[in-house]
Formats: structure tokens, sequence, C-alpha cells
């Protein structure tokens, strides 16, 4: 079946350290991937995304790029700040379907 | 300004008296769904509709009635409440095409007595 695993949380950082979050999938086709943010207190918004194999997504600093050898995709940040402690989603959706498929979430904490 | 809203935000209750918790977006999204976050577990599909009076099972339904009267609106119903149904539920919505850039409500935190 379709799956997400990321590395198990919780992450705690401090400010302008750099961050990393795994996350592998498993599927059927060629899905697009996604990450998702979770402030406190909030619904999920969606941070990046990518389409297809080798496509780099961007947003607020934050990178990933979409490896189809390792089937992985991986969030960057180069130096992270307070204002980024949140919980942070890696999702897939299988081409044609629609539903999201969630990895377990990695709650991050930066420390000032 | 675009968003989802999911009310109520909190909600106490006990096992057995049913509940609904509303879902509105003002998006015109075909596409709407409800997820249950558990921890460890992250975001499980509890329905989902792809328009109007079409909607399906996701992951995990045992438990959870849903309707599409109206393209806005996706209420979620629990006729019957039980404990192992304690969990923060989310609404999100969609256009119906290959970007499905879903939007979510800010969650509805259910306590099942």
């Amino acid at each position: 079946g379709n799956s997400v695993t990321q590395m198990e949380g919780p992450v705690t950082l401090s400010e302008e350290a750099f961050l990393t979050i795994n996350c592998t999938y498993t599927a059927t086709g060629y899905p697009s991937l996604f990450w998702y943010v979770q402030y406190p207190g909030e619904g999920l918004q969606l941070l990046l995304k990518a389409t297809k194999a080798d496509d780099k997504g961007s947003n607020k600093g934050f990178e990933a790029t979409y490896r189809k050898e390792t089937t992985s995709f991986h969030l960057e940040k180069g130096s992270v700040q307070v204002s980024d402690s949140a919980v942070y989603f890696c999702a897939l959706r299988i081409q044609g379907a629609q539903k999201l498929v969630f990895g377990q979430g990695t709650r991050l904490t930066i420390n000032p | 300004e675009a968003q989802v809203t999911q009310n109520p935000r909190y909600l106490i209750t006990v096992t057995g008296k049913k509940l609904t918790v509303t879902c509105s977006q003002n998006m015109n999204h075909e596409y709407m769904s409800w997820y249950r976050q558990d921890p460890g577990l992250g975001l499980r599909q509890i329905y989902y509709s792809m328009n109007v009076e079409v909607t399906d099972k996701g992951d995990v339904p045992e438990g959870y009635k849903v309707s599409r009267k109206e393209k806005r609106n996706f209420p979620l119903i629990l006729e019957s409440p039980s404990p192992n149904q304690t969990s923060l539920y989310f609404c999100a919505s969609s256009f119906g095409d290959r970007t499905n850039i879903q939007y979510f409500g800010a969650g509805t935190r259910l306590s099942v007595l």
C-alpha cells in the first residue's frame, strides 16, 4: 500500500541551527509529495510541494527535493528560527486520487 | 478571506450522545474531506466528498456519517460517540484537480467520556 514514514520526534534545536527532517515513502505509480506545517492551535498549512522526480519545492527558507531513486522527500532549512517551532507532516498523493496519505508528524522545537 | 471553518473548536461529550461537527468553506471547492489526528498516527481520512451528494469512505469510517447537501458544507456526524473517537478532527477542502492543494480548518478537539 501507500505509506509515508517520517523521522521520530520530537526534535529540539537551537536557533540558527541546520534542520533536516527525514521523510521516505512507499507508493504505486508517481505520487506528488507535500510538506504541511501545523503551528500550535492551528490547522495544517501547505509548506511546499513537488510533483515529479527531481523537483525541488521551497518556501520560507525550507526546501525538499523529490528523490525517486531513494523514495525520499527530506525537509531542510539552513538556519531555523524560534517561529519555526511547529509539527511538520510529510504527505503524498497518488496520481489521479484526491486523498492525502500522511506521515506521523514530527514536532520541532527551536530554543532561543 | 479564503477559509475552512469548523465548529465547535472544542467539545466534551458523553458516550452515546449524538453530535455534529460542522465544516464550511468559502472557496467553491468541489472536494471536501474529514481527517482525524492521533498521536503517532498522523492524519487518517474518515470520509470524503467529490461534490454535492457524492460521498465515500476513507480509511477509518466506522462510527461516523457525513452528508453533502450543499457545496460549501460537509458536516461530520457521530451518531453514538465512544471514547475511542476522542481525537483531533480536521476538515479540508480543495478543487478536484491535479494540483490538489488542500486547505485545512483549525481543528475540533473532541473528548468522549
